[in-house]
């Protein structure tokens, strides 16, 4: 069970650059999430899914596009890179299944720095 | 601007003893709270967990304390080890499945 896995772990972009950052998970979740780490700051909620084809925005969605094609797969697309995007990203997922203490599973991360 | 935030932003504790790390939250509604270690480089770790309907849970080493009255969340780490050493996050759930993030306490742990 690799639980939740996140690739690339690093990339640096030029401003107005695109990029997918993908997001997988084998634990049959059905709610994944999308975060974002600023230095020494909590994790910003970016998008959620509750399901396969159901997306919904968080705190910050400016910027950002998802899509959930399939369970596993939950994919972040950033357009135009701004230097403001530079963080690191982190996905998360969670059974849906615990009502309000349903415990989310972070995967390990992409450090994007964009210049 | 966030609903859930730590008092302090570092602890240094020596190894051995015990390591209080606490969180002050202002959704009244909230009914879920869960406590994340982050080690440098990886993704948050689940530690412990408590309901607004408890006011303390016990884990392996680590108790969480619930203050309704005050809006007040503690960890506390029993015999703090080395491995301890990370930052520490109290998260609420805020809306359905949406969690509130704390700023972090970075704990040090001393030989």
């Amino acid at each position: 069970n690799a639980g939740v896995t996140q690739t690339p772990k690093f990339r640096i972009l030029k401003i107005g650059q695109s990029m997918t950052l993908q997001c997988a998970q084998d634990m049959n979740h059905n709610y994944m999430y999308w975060y974002r780490q600023d230095p020494g700051m909590g994790l910003k909620l970016i998008y959620y899914s509750v399901g396969a084809g159901i997306t919904d925005k968080g705190e910050v969605p400016n910027g950002y596009n998802v899509s959930r094609s399939t369970t596993e797969d939950f994919p972040l697309r950033l357009e135009l890179a701004a230097p403001s995007q530079t963080s690191v990203y982190f996905c998360a997922s969670s059974s849906g299944t615990g009502g309000a203490a349903d415990t989310q599973y972070f995967g390990p991360g992409t450090r994007l720095t964009v210049l | 601007g966030e609903s859930v935030g730590l008092h302090l932003p570092t602890l240094s504790v020596q190894e051995g003893d015990n390591s209080i790390i606490n969180c002050a939250y202002s959704n009244s509604a909230s009914d879920y709270f869960i406590w994340y270690k982050q080690e440098s480089g990886k993704g948050p770790q689940f530690i412990i967990d408590i309901r607004s309907n408890m006011d303390k849970r016990q884990g392996q080493r680590v108790t969480v304390l619930l203050n309704k009255t005050v809006k007040h969340l503690s960890l506390q780490i029993a015999a703090t080890q080395p491995g301890d050493s990370a930052v520490y996050f109290c998260a609420e759930n805020i809306f359905r499945y949406k969690l509130s993030f704390g700023a972090g306490t970075t704990v040090t742990v001393r030989a």
